[in-house]
């Protein structure tokens, strides 16, 4: 089945700096990937995702890429805010039904 | 519409209770996700449902655990009896096959 790994597991970063986590994935058939973010305390919600027939997407600050051949995906903060520190999760469709694959997480802390 | 409902959202019971989690999914979503949450742990999938149909319950802890969705807009996770170690967040999701998941608020559960 579909597995997941996420880096890294924690990151800080200073308010105005870059963030970027990376996740691999090893079902060469799953075919979509989200990402969400879960503040402390709240409920993960999706910020972005991307469908494995398109290599990056944007939205203002945030992008997410994606690289099928090597079977990874990325996710890039730019000019991080303090209200950017959360945790992070990425996830790919996986099984025959689709269901979502989680990663562990990435805690991420920007300091102002 | 008013996303997917938990309730409760917080629970105390002692030892060798049972307890039920309730969730409503998303009006027109096909498929329901049980998930629980510890520092320890991360975001672990208990059982998920698609066409209210149990796909997967290989999530699920033991015995004790057991989870119904007897129609599209309503599911239950029932623990009998509860132990310490069940004390967890709890989150019910929703979504189409195939699309990003619509989390709850979660039931936060703690067991003495």
């Amino acid at each position: 089945g579909e597995n997941v790994e996420q880096h890294p597991s924690t990151l800080s970063v200073q308010e105005g700096d870059s963030a970027v986590i990376k996740c691999t994935y090893s079902d060469s058939a799953s075919n979509y990937f989200p990402w969400y973010k879960q503040e402390l305390g709240k409920r993960p919600q999706l910020i972005i995702d991307i469908r494995s027939n398109v290599g990056e997407k944007k939205d203002q600050r945030i992008a997410v890429t994606l690289n099928k051949t090597a079977k990874h995906f990325s996710l890039h903060i730019t000019e991080t805010q303090p209200e950017d520190s959360a945790v992070y999760f990425c996830a790919a469709s996986g099984g025959s039904q689709g269901n979502l694959i989680f990663g562990k997480g990435t805690k991420l802390s920007v300091k102002p | 519409d008013a996303g997917v409902i938990q309730s409760p959202r917080h629970e105390v019971t002692e030892m060798g209770q049972e307890v039920t989690l309730r969730c409503k999914p998303i009006s027109g979503h096909n498929s329901l996700f049980w998930y629980r949450q510890t520092m320890m742990r991360g975001l672990e999938l208990l059982i998920y449902f698609n066409n209210n149909v149990p796909i997967d319950d290989s999530g699920m802890p033991e015995d004790r655990f057991s989870a119904k969705m007897p129609n599209a807009s309503f599911s239950t996770l029932k623990i009998q009896p509860s132990e310490p170690r069940d004390s967890a967040v709890y989150f019910c999701a929703s979504s189409l096959v195939g699309y990003g998941y619509t989390f709850g608020s979660g039931t936060r559960l703690t067991v003495v």
